[in-house]
């Protein structure tokens, strides 16, 4: 079965310092895998997805995320954070079956400082 | 474009009320999902539509949850009756297709429901 881990309950990054938040995956076939960031009492916002390519993808707010086969992980990053960035991160994997659901982990709560 | 709606944003009903939720996906999506998001977890999927048929409803708790989405857009989801461990947000989602696993799902606002 399909399934994400993020190992961290909370991350803490000083502004302006580069973030990384961890994502590990254990998927049955090819991982099609996402990003999507939540701020209070909002929905979930689309950052970025792997699904085939460059190792290393490209999204919104400045976040990019490296894709790991062999770690079997899809850590989300940025260069320098912001404290607009402080946010709860969730990484999720396509479920294998045609119906496409998105299996989530645990979320990953960033608080960046000023 | 306009995103995925949903209403209300925040509900608060006693245990054994009953309460519904409605959602207006992305115009010309034809896939819609509804996922449960329980405080301190990811979310997790209820139903999933495309058009108006259900593709997969297997963590649907079907004794006291209900969804239908009748004419291929907008879509309702009821719980009849409510339990406390039903506090939870609702989320609704979106996307152009189904049995495309590189579709991207685009998620409304969610309702916040607490049962008291």
């Amino acid at each position: 079965a399909q399934s994400v881990a993020q190992p961290e309950d909370q991350v803490n990054v000083a502004e302006g310092n580069p973030l990384t938040v961890k994502c590990t995956y254990s998927v049955s076939g090819n991982p099609y895998l996402f990003w999507y960031v939540q701020y209070p009492n909002r929905g979930l916002q689309f950052l970025l997805k792997y699904i085939t390519g460059d190792n290393l993808v490209k999204g919104s707010y400045g976040f990019e995320a490296e894709f790991n086969k062999s770690q079997t992980s899809f850590h989300l990053k940025k260069p320098s954070a912001l404290v607009s960035d402080s946010a709860l991160y969730f990484c999720a994997v396509r479920d294998a079956s045609n119906t496409g659901k998105l299996i989530f982990g645990q979320g990953t709560t960033l608080q960046v400082k000023p | 474009e306009a995103g995925v709606a949903q209403s209300p944003r925040y509900k608060i009903i006693e245990k054994r009320q009953s309460v519904a939720f409605w959602c207006n996906p992305i115009s010309g999506h034809a896939t819609l999902y509804w996922y449960q998001q329980i405080l301190g977890q990811g979310p997790k999927l209820l139903i999933q539509f495309q058009n108006n048929g259900v593709v997969d409803d297997s963590q649907l708790p079907k004794d006291r949850f209900s969804a239908e989405r009748l004419k291929g857009v907008d879509s309702t989801l009821k719980i009849q009756p409510a339990k406390l461990e039903d506090s939870a947000v609702y989320l609704c989602a979106s996307s152009h297709n189904v049995g495309t696993r590189t579709d991207t799902q685009y998620f409304g606002p969610g309702t916040r429901l607490t049962v008291l």
